[in-house]
């Protein structure tokens, strides 16, 4: 089935700590994994994405890791700041075929504290 | 390059009617995706359209359509509103097939 587990619900971290967020999918043929930050009021917003070629990709205080064969992605966050605190998703890409379907994880409060 | 657009941004209903949302994708793009976010369920996929056609639909019901004009711009309507059916409606349009998909700040649907 469509499925996407997103750990933890909510985190909450001091500030210059790490945070990690980890997701695991169902359906074998996803191969673009996408992560966004939602604001309040606001539209999520792309921070990083991974395709199913790579297994990490880093962008300055982010980086997303990719394990296929487990079925598992995560989210890791260094140096946090307190304007990283937000609900943030992972989703992956459904089947094979020409979609753009993604499928989201129920989202992780993050609080990073002053 | 102006963001992905979309109308209103706010609306309130009641039950049994129906409502139009409107989409304006970002310049170039030519795939429209809709989706259904609710506390209780999350962001769901509703539909999505690439050069007017539709190419996939989530599991909701048949009250719920859309349709993409050849400007790539989008419609969704939800026919005969229940109190179930108030959510954010979030549009997101890309360049294509596992392209980025880019987000507009979504239409708040309060249906009493």
């Amino acid at each position: 089935g469509e499925n996407v587990e997103q750990h933890p619900s909510t985190l909450s971290v001091q500030e210059g700590d790490s945070a990690v967020i980890k997701c695991t999918y169902s359906d074998s043929a996803s191969n673009y994994f996408p992560w966004y930050k939602q604001e309040l009021g606001k539209g999520p917003q792309l921070i990083i994405d991974i395709r199913s070629n790579v297994g990490e990709k880093k962008d300055q205080r982010i980086a997303v890791t990719l394990n296929k064969t487990a079925k598992h992605f995560s989210l890791h966050i260094t140096e946090t700041q307190p304007e990283d605190s937000a609900v943030y998703f992972c989703a992956a890409s459904w089947g094979s075929s020409n979609t753009g379907k993604l499928i989201f994880g129920q989202g992780t409060t993050l609080q990073v504290k002053p | 390059k102006a963001g992905v657009t979309q109308t209103p941004r706010y609306l309130i209903k009641t039950r049994g009617q129906q409502v139009t949302l409107s989409c304006s994708p970002i310049s170039g793009h030519r795939s429209v995706s809709w989706y259904q976010q609710t506390p209780g369920q999350g962001l769901q996929f509703l539909f999505e359209y690439f050069s007017e056609t539709q190419r996939n639909k989530g599991n909701f019901p048949g009250r719920f359509s859309g349709r993409q004009f050849s400007n790539s711009r989008s419609e969704m309507n939800v026919s005969t509103l229940e109190l179930g059916d108030s959510a954010l409606y979030l549009c997101a349009s890309s360049l294509g097939w596992l392209e980025t998909q880019y987000f507009g700040p979504g239409t708040r649907l309060l249906v009493l």
